[in-house]
C-alpha cells in the first residue's frame, strides 16, 4: 500500500530563513506527487504538483519542489519565508494515471505544522 | 483554477440527528468527487469516492450505511452523517475532479455533534 511519511510535525523558521519540509513515499511506481498548504480551519490549497518531465517544480507563492526518485522524495523549498506561510503543510500522492491522477483519492502525510518567528 | 464549494463550512447538531454537507464544482462537471475526514493534528484520511450515478466506493474501515453519499449530478455531491454521535465529529473536506484532471478542493465542514 501507498504511504506518505513528512517527518517534521513540527518547524520553527524565522521570517527572511528559507525552509525546507521533507516528504517521503512508498510506492509500487513513481506516483503523483502533490502539496498542500491548509490554514487553520480552512480547506487545502494546491502549491505545486509532479507529474512528470523536470523534476524540479515551481509552485505559487514562491515555492518549489524536487524529486528524487533514489530516494523516493519530494521536498518542498522556500527561500525566504514570510510570516504569512505559518500554516499546516501537507504532502500527498496519487497512484500514476496516464492522464494526471485525478480519478483516485489522494493519500496524505500527516503533515508538517510551520511556525514563523519573527 | 476550479471552483469546489462546501457547505455548510460549521454545522452543530444533536446526537442522533443527521445532517448533510454539500460538495459542488462550481465552474466545471465533476465525473469524479471525493469525501475527506481530517481529525485534529492529523491528516486527511479517504473515506469514499463517488462517481456520478454511480455508488460510492469506500475506503476500508468507513461505514457506509453511517455516511451516506450520494452523487446525483455532474456537479453536486452529498455526505449525509446518519444517527450523529460525539464521536462523528471532525472536520470533512470533498474533492471534485473533472475526467483525468487533478481534483480541486472545497474549503470543509466543521461538524460538531453535542
Amino acid at each position: 500500500a501507498q504511504s506518505v511519511t513528512q517527518p517534521d510535525i513540527h518547524i520553527t523558521v524565522s521570517e527572511g530563513a528559507s525552509l525546507e519540509l521533507r516528504c517521503n513515499y512508498s510506492y509500487g511506481a513513481t506516483p503523483y506527487l502533490f502539496w498542500y498548504v491548509q490554514s487553520p480551519g480552512q480547506g487545502l490549497q494546491l502549491l505545486l504538483k509532479y507529474f512528470s518531465g523536470d523534476t524540479l517544480v515551481q509552485g505559487i507563492k514562491g515555492f518549489e519542489a524536487e524529486f528524487k526518485r533514489s530516494q523516493s522524495s519530494f521536498n518542498l523549498r522556500k527561500p525566504s519565508v514570510h510570516w504569512s506561510d505559518a500554516a499546516e503543510y501537507f504532502c500527498a500522492v496519487g497512484p500514476p494515471r496516464y492522464s494526471g491522477g485525478g480519478a483516485d483519492g489522494l493519500t496524505f502525510g500527516k503533515g508538517t505544522h510551520l511556525i514563523i518567528q519573527p | 483554477g476550479a471552483v469546489v464549494s462546501q457547505h455548510p463550512s460549521r454545522v452543530i447538531c444533536k446526537s442522533g440527528t443527521s445532517v448533510k454537507i454539500e460538495c459542488r464544482s462550481l465552474d466545471f462537471q465533476a465525473t469524479t468527487m471525493f469525501w475527506y475526514r481530517q481529525f485534529p493534528k492529523k491528516s486527511l484520511m479517504l473515506m469514499a469516492t463517488s462517481n456520478e450515478g454511480s455508488k460510492a466506493t469506500y475506503e476500508q474501515g468507513v461505514e457506509k450505511d453511517k455516511f451516506l453519499i450520494n452523487h446525483a449530478s455532474l456537479t453536486l455531491s452529498t455526505l449525509t452523517v446518519t444517527s450523529a454521535h460525539p464521536e462523528d465529529s471532525s472536520f470533512y473536506i470533498c474533492s471534485a475532479s473533472r475526467m483525468g484532471t487533478e481534483a480541486f478542493f472545497g474549503q470543509g465542514t466543521r461538524l460538531t455533534v453535542v
